[in-house]
């Protein structure tokens, strides 16, 4: 079946150290993101990728960085400087640009916890 | 800058009551609008969505949506809920011409009681 997977499911930072969040699809979907989801907040677009080897901030860069070296493959860096990490992170994926009326497939996300 | 609000947090309705949740946006243009469900231990997808057309627009499960342009709302509906529907439930909006991007509002957990 084709879908978006996440990993690691849940995972466990010490403050200071950079942790990597894995987000591979394989619906052959061009464009992916990094949503934030906190509690009476919604979800925050961290970045987003429309082609490989591009990406753009979403609105809570900050203290994140991405790369999209391949087609099926956006993983997320929570680094140090990010304030507030603990959080459950969200990667999504759509096909080409449609002029905003894309639907998105999420994956099932992935938990932080820094201690 | 563009935000959708959702008015109601925390919902907590009887089995075959009604259902409504407001969503509201900030943004004069043409825009997408969306409706996505996660229940429990599931993935976030798609209950409805609009695009043009026909501003009553259903979804999976009894869901529909109106899109009141004049008052930039997009509130979610279903006549008699089960206590599956538990879950929460996000409004999005994307904007007309963006990048696909998605911008979703605060969320509602809806709990249905047996």
């Amino acid at each position: 079946d084709g879908g978006i997977t996440q990993s690691p499911k849940y995972l466990f930072r010490k403050e200071g150290q950079n942790v990597t969040l894995s987000c591979e699809q394989n619906l052959n979907h061009d464009a992916m993101y990094w949503y934030r989801q906190d509690p009476g907040q919604g979800l925050r677009l961290i970045y987003y990728s429309q082609i490989v080897n591009d990406f753009q901030k979403g609105d809570i860069a900050e203290g994140y960085s991405v790369s999209r070296e391949k087609k099926e493959s956006f993983p997320l860096t929570v680094t140090s400087a990010q304030k507030n990490p603990t959080a459950f992170y969200l990667c999504a994926s759509t096909r080409a640009f449609l002029g905003g009326a894309n639907v998105l497939t999420f994956g099932a996300g992935s938990r932080l916890t820094v201690l | 800058a563009q935000s959708v609000s959702q008015h109601n947090h925390h919902v907590i309705l009887s089995e075959a009551a009604s259902l409504e949740l407001g969503c509201n946006y900030s943004y004069g243009g043409t825009v997408n609008l969306f409706w996505y469900v996660q229940y429990p231990g599931q993935h976030l997808q798609l209950l409805l969505k609009y695009f043009s057309g026909d501003p009553l627009v259903k979804g999976i499960k009894g869901f529909e949506a109106e899109f009141i342009k004049s008052k930039f709302s997009f509130n979610l509906r279903k006549p008699s809920v089960q206590w599956s529907d538990t879950a929460e439930y996000f409004c999005a909006v994307s904007l007309a011409g963006n990048t696909g991007k998605l911008i979703f509002g605060q969320g509602t957990t809806l709990q249905v009681k047996p």
